[in-house]
């Protein structure tokens, strides 16, 4: 169990360009999500998967963003034409879920600043 | 609608004082309640969850927290506070209803900062 890996830990961007974030989960964990954290805040839930199938999309994210878990296996998470607004610290979390009662393992973020 | 409410988005306390923090809770159904904790530039860490087994749950690095139905609370402590206590505290409610089972909603944190 090498934890839940994303890349890159900080990403800098003009306001206007593209990025895209990788997440890793913990090896057959069926289930990852993401969450964006903004200053001051808990996190708040973007999008999840279960495997492959995209499940369920927050009004948060939108269309500018997309996210992609081929395989079931690692996510990418893009934004599209970044805004100012989008600076925030981008979370994935994965789990092995069985039910409610089943946690949630976080990586350690991508931090996202646009200028 | 599930939610959770933390009291107090900063608690003070002096190193081996005791540390309460505060978590509310709404939900229809028996809830699954989390805390996660939060070192600076990190994701969160799992310290406890509840999951009706035992009303008093003890979690890592000697936190526990005790599930009140009555008061729909989740309090977290921990008898004495160390400095490298000091951190953002999360407590969560588990989505137990349809195909958003499992998905976590947070409260907005409780920063805890730790005086020697």
């Amino acid at each position: 169990d090498t934890g839940v890996s994303q890349d890159p830990r900080h990403k800098i961007t003009k306001r206007g360009q593209n990025v895209t974030f990788r997440c890793d989960p913990i090896s057959e964990h069926n289930r990852l999500y993401w969450y964006r954290q903004t200053l001051g805040q808990g996190p708040e839930f973007l999008t999840y998967f279960q495997n492959e199938a995209q499940l369920e999309k927050s009004r948060l994210l939108s269309d500018r963003f997309s996210a992609e878990r081929p395989k079931g296996s690692f996510s990418t998470l893009e934004i599209q034409r970044t805004e100012q607004g989008d600076s925030a610290m981008y979370l994935c979390a994965s789990s092995p879920f069985r039910d409610g009662n089943s946690p949630l393992h976080f990586g350690n973020g991508t931090r996202l600043t646009v200028t | 609608a599930q939610s959770v409410t933390q009291l107090g988005s900063h608690v003070s306390v002096s190193e081996g004082a005791l540390v309460l923090l505060r978590c509310n809770y709404s939900s229809s159904v028996p809830p699954y309640l989390f805390w996660y904790v939060q070192y600076p530039n990190q994701g969160l860490q799992l310290l406890l969850k509840y999951t009706s087994a035992a009303t008093l749950v003890k979690g890592i690095n000697g936190f526990e927290a005790e599930f009140k139905k009555s008061e729909t609370s989740f309090h977290l402590t921990k008898p004495s506070a160390h400095m490298s206590d000091a951190a953002e505290y999360f407590c969560a409610v588990s989505v137990n209803y349809g195909g958003s089972q499992g998905n976590l909603i947070f409260g907005k944190g409780t920063k805890l900062s730790v005086k020697p």
